[in-house]
């Protein structure tokens, strides 16, 4: 049960798009369509953006999408904001009834 | 409107328990599986445990036995029972709901502090 691997940091200007991988294995990202990811801003609670790969629960915009191919999924930003800066997690299912984490990825909007 | 309310965080000295509640309202409680996730300061985001509606019990390998997740539908509260403290197990603990493997609602969090 490793974490799943996230870059530190990522960062573009606003109106640009950014995407964001998530690695992990056949036994996670890979063998489930049970990917999320979560968006926390400083001293907040996480907030779930994208749920089952790529689905976007109500009220999320829709500049934020999700993929996945192979034992890697990706949240990209579209259309960047100043309010997208943040922190972003992915986790996975990982059987057994257990989740994973990424390590997380601090978006910068320049 | 969903609410998730934890408490029972506090200072304890390595070695030690402390027992953690999560009050639900809003929301159909013994409808949903619940789950666990803690943060270390300045650390990423760490899946502990989940129970499902029906009370089955799923833990972190990295947890090794010395916590135990329970839930009284009745009182549509969750709890983490938490014993053998390290310092490792700093952190603020969030309850989430779950939502077929993601976490839909969190709450605010309790911080638990280990330090003799």
């Amino acid at each position: 049960q490793s974490a799943l691997t996230q870059p530190p940091s990522a960062s573009g200007s606003p109106g640009q798009s950014v995407t964001i991988p998530c690695t992990g294995t056949s036994s996670d990202v890979g063998g489930y369509n049970y990917v999320s990811w979560y968006q926390q801003h400083p001293g907040k609670a996480p907030k779930v953006i994208i749920y089952g790969v790529t689905k976007r629960p109500s009220g999320v915009p829709d500049r934020f999408s999700g993929s996945k191919s192979g034992n890697t999924a990706s949240l990209t930003v579209s259309g960047l904001q100043a309010e997208d800066e943040a922190d972003y997690y992915c986790s996975s299912y990982a059987g057994s009834g257990k989740v994973v984490f990424g390590g997380g990825t601090k978006l910068t909007v320049l | 409107e969903v609410q998730l309310v934890e408490s029972g965080g506090g200072l304890v000295k390595p070695g030690g328990s402390l027992r953690l509640s999560c009050v639900a309202s809003g929301f159909a409680f013994n409808t949903y599986g619940m789950n666990w996730v803690r943060q270390a300061p300045g650390k990423g985001l760490e899946w502990v445990s989940s129970i499902s509606n029906s009370g089955y019990v799923y833990y972190a390998d990295s947890l090794r036995g010395r916590f135990s997740i329970s839930r009284d539908n009745a009182k549509n509260s969750l709890y983490l029972q938490m014993n053998s403290l390290r310092a490792e197990d700093t952190a603020l603990y969030y309850c989430a709901r779950d939502s077929w493997y993601s976490q839909d609602y969190w709450g605010q969090g309790t911080l638990v502090s280990v330090s003799s």
